[in-house]
């Protein structure tokens, strides 16, 4: 069935760090990828997505893109803030049948001052 | 002007109790879903509706019973209520165009004790 693994968390860094955030994912067809963001004590957000191969989607200084051949959308920031720290959620959405988003496991990204 | 709203935002309940959540949507979607999030923060899709029709419904107990009185409103009924079932119940929605994204609601914190 369909799939998505996460790298483990927790992740600890430090402000102004780079952030990598491994996912990949098993799926039937052309899935839609989805990050998305929970802050502590709030829901889910949408934080970037992408449709298809090769696309790169971007938010909020936090870009990802779409690898057909690696099966991969790892989520990556350049320099991070302690305001970034929260739950971060890859999911995938396979485009084929009924309508349902399929989540990772979810990484815990902590970023100390 | 809150797109996925959900009450009550906090649940606390004895076992054997019935309990309802309500979930509406003002974004004008056609899908509208319940996913459940244990205690380690996995994400796991229950029901879900399109356009007051049943499409998912993922070996779920049947003492959890969705109701869709029209297409903006989805609200989960649980019979019996059990210590397993404490988790946090996000209600969300979809449009029909595929890759567009999920809106979530930001939970209901259940707590059988």
């Amino acid at each position: 069935g369909d799939s998505v693994t996460q790298m483990e968390g927790p992740v600890t860094l430090s402000e102004e760090a780079f952030l990598t955030i491994n996912c990949t994912y098993t799926a039937t067809g052309y899935p839609s990828l989805f990050w998305y963001v929970q802050y502590p004590g709030e829901g889910l957000q949408l934080l970037l997505k992408a449709t298809k191969a090769d696309d790169k989607g971007s938010n909020k200084g936090f870009e990802a893109t779409y690898r057909k051949e690696t099966t991969s959308f790892h989520l990556e920031k350049g320099s991070v803030q302690v305001s970034d720290s929260a739950v971060y959620f890859c999911a995938l959405d396979r485009n084929l049948g009924a309508q349902k988003l399929v989540f990772g496991q979810g990484t815990r990204l902590t970023i100390n001052p | 002007d809150t797109a996925v709203s959900q009450t009550p935002k906090y649940l606390v309940t004895q076992m054997g109790n019935d309990k309802s959540i309500k979930c509406e949507q003002n974004l004008g979607h056609d899908t509208m879903y319940w996913y459940k999030q244990d205690s380690k923060k996995f994400l796991k899709i229950m029901f879900s509706y399109n356009n007051k029709e049943l499409i998912i419904n993922e070996t779920v107990p049947n003492r959890f019973s969705p109701k869709s009185p029209d297409k903006a409103h989805l609200n989960l009924h649980i019979n019996s209520l059990e210590l397993g079932d404490s988790a946090v119940y996000f209600c969300a929605s979809s449009q029909a165009d595929r890759g567009y994204g999920y809106t979530f609601g930001s939970g209901t914190r259940l707590t059988v004790v």
